[in-house]
C-alpha cells in the first residue's frame, strides 16, 4: 500500500514568508507526528495527532510554528514569518496508534520536506 | 530525559562484511522500545528493526539483528554480509513507554559507507 506522502519536497522561502507543508499519513493511521530534522542532526519531535486532536505540541519551536490536522487524516505544518534557522529538512511519520503492550506502533516516515529560508 | 548516543560519525565497510553501529541510550523508565532506523540519500526514514525493553531475546530481522545489553544499556545494531545500497545514515531511537509514549528520541546518526 501507499507509504506516508509529503509535498513539496523542497520549498526555498525568502525570510518573512509563510509556508505550508503538507503530510498524507497511511491510510487509517490513528497516529501522526511531525519531526523537524536539521543538518547533520537526527530528528527532533514536534507536534504529535491523534486523530484530529494535537494532543503534544510541546517541540514546536516558537509561535510561528502551527499545525492542524482537521479531519483527522491530511495535515499541514504552517510556519509563518519564516527566519533562517528554520532552514531543515521536516519529516511527518504515522503509525496505527495502539499502545498496547508489546506492540512496537511502528513510526513510519515520509521523504520530508527540505526547506530553505534564504 | 531520555537520551541516544551514537558515538560513530561513520564507518566503513567492505562489502560482504559484516559490520556493528554502536547505540548507548540513558532512561530511568523500565518500560521501553529501541528502533533502529536507515536514511538514504533521498531523505526517507526507513524502519529497520525494534526491540523492547523486556523481549528475551535479541531481535533480527533478515541481514539486520540488535545486540542488546540491557544491563550496559547499549542497542547495538548489526548488520551482516553488507551490501552497496546499506550505504546511508543509519539513527538510533528510542520511545519510552510513560506519559510522552508516542515520542521518538533520535541519536545524531551514523554515515555508513560500503566500498566495494
Amino acid at each position: 500500500g501507499a507509504g506516508v506522502s509529503q509535498s513539496p519536497r523542497y520549498k526555498v522561502a525568502k525570510r518573512g514568508q509563510d509556508v505550508a507543508l503538507r503530510c498524507d499519513p497511511i491510510s487509517g493511521h490513528v497516529s501522526l507526528f511531525w519531526y523537524q530534522q536539521a543538518l547533520g542532526q537526527g530528528p527532533e519531535f514536534l507536534t504529535y495527532f491523534q486523530n484530529e486532536a494535537q494532543l503534544d505540541k510541546s517541540g514546536l519551536p516558537s509561535d510561528r510554528f502551527f499545525a492542524e490536522r482537521p479531519e483527522g487524516s491530511v495535515s499541514t505544518l504552517k510556519i509563518q514569518r519564516t527566519q533562517q534557522e528554520d532552514s531543515a529538512v521536516y519529516l511527518c511519520a504515522s503509525s496505527l496508534g495502539y499502545w498496547t503492550s508489546g506492540s512496537t506502533d511502528t513510526q513510519y516516515f515520509g521523504p520530508g520536506t527540505r526547506l530553505t529560508v534564504l | 530525559a531520555q537520551k541516544i548516543t551514537q558515538t560513530q560519525p561513520g564507518m566503513f565497510v567492505q562489502e560482504k562484511e559484516a559490520v556493528t553501529l554502536d547505540c548507548t541510550y540513558d532512561t530511568s523508565d523500565p518500560s521501553y522500545g529501541l528502533f533502529w532506523y536507515k536514511q538514504p540519500s533521498s531523505g526517507e526514514m526507513i524502519f529497520l528493526i525494534y526491540q523492547g525493553s523486556y523481549d528475551q531475546q535479541n531481535a533480527t530481522e533478515g541481514r539486520y539483528s540488535l545486540n542488546f545489553q540491557k544491563a550496559r544499556k547499549s542497542a547495538n545494531l548489526v548488520i551482516s554480509a553488507s551490501q552497496l545500497g546499506d550505504s546511508a545514515m543509519y539513527f538510533c531511537a528510542m520511545r519510552n513507554s510513560g506519559g510522552s509514549n508516542y515520542k521518538l528520541t533520535f541519536g545524531k546518526g551514523t554515515l555508513l559507507t560500503v566500498n566495494p
